[in-house]
């Protein structure tokens, strides 16, 4: 049972443009989601998180959103610049501290 | 230095073995993950710990056994390695009061 899902494996997008990164989840217990960004050969980096009483936090050029009636999240990259290419995974938990759950990721490519 | 480090950093075995894979931290965290990475399939979650004398299975714990030998210390084990456990292996760690959790370079592991 996939409680974290990213139904896109993959998305480009031209430089300068928004890059949008959509996930959906289905245990209504998830009170924190966090994006990680993941380079080849490294670990997965954190990127921003939100709590479940915001639907918005932003962090310079990056914004996620959060609508818990659909159960689904999005991150936002404007504007989307080469380095941003990498796989994006998304993650939430049920307690602040505790174990999370990740989606299947996209990678995502940013075109010169 | 890296807070989170993992060795080793490759490793080909052939089915039948036993392997451990090490992880160590210097984030001054009591909690720490092991998890896999798959194509497709994003980050499951192996097995984790919250305190030394503490230790939980995750999504995917069979076929694994993990060992927390001190605070900054925790490896993950194959009893008898097969083919389908070829994956990308991931420790990471993290404080009681936030989601954030710190990751390591990985270790990538193939098994003939």
């Amino acid at each position: 049972d996939q409680q974290v899902k990213q139904n896109s494996p993959s998305l480009s997008v031209q430089e300068g443009r928004i890059s949008i990164l959509n996930c959906d989840y289905t245990n209504s217990m998830f009170d924190y989601f966090l994006w990680y960004k993941k380079y080849p050969a490294e670990g997965p980096t954190f990127l921003i998180s939100i709590s479940s009483i915001k639907d918005k936090n932003e962090d310079g050029r990056f914004t996620v959103f959060l609508n818990k009636s659909a159960k689904h999240l999005s991150l936002h990259i404007v504007p989307s610049q080469p380095g941003d290419s990498a796989v994006y995974f998304c993650a939430a938990s049920e307690l602040r501290g505790s174990r999370l759950t990740f989606g299947e990721g996209t990678q995502l490519t940013v075109n010169p | 230095d890296a807070d989170v480090t993992q060795t080793p950093r490759n490793r080909i075995t052939k089915t039948g073995k036993r392997i451990m894979l090490e992880c160590s931290q210097t984030k001054g965290h009591d909690r720490m993950y092991w998890y896999r990475q798959d194509p497709g399939l994003g980050l499951r979650l192996i097995y984790y710990s919250f305190d030394v004398k503490d230790i939980n299975k995750g999504e995917i714990s069979d076929g694994y056994s993990v060992s927390r030998q001190a605070q900054a210390k925790f490896s993950l084990s194959l009893e008898s390695a097969i083919p389908n456990q070829t994956a990308l292996y991931f420790c990471a760690t993290g404080g009681a009061r936030s989601n954030e959790q710190f990751f390591g370079p990985g270790t990538r592991l193939t098994v003939l």
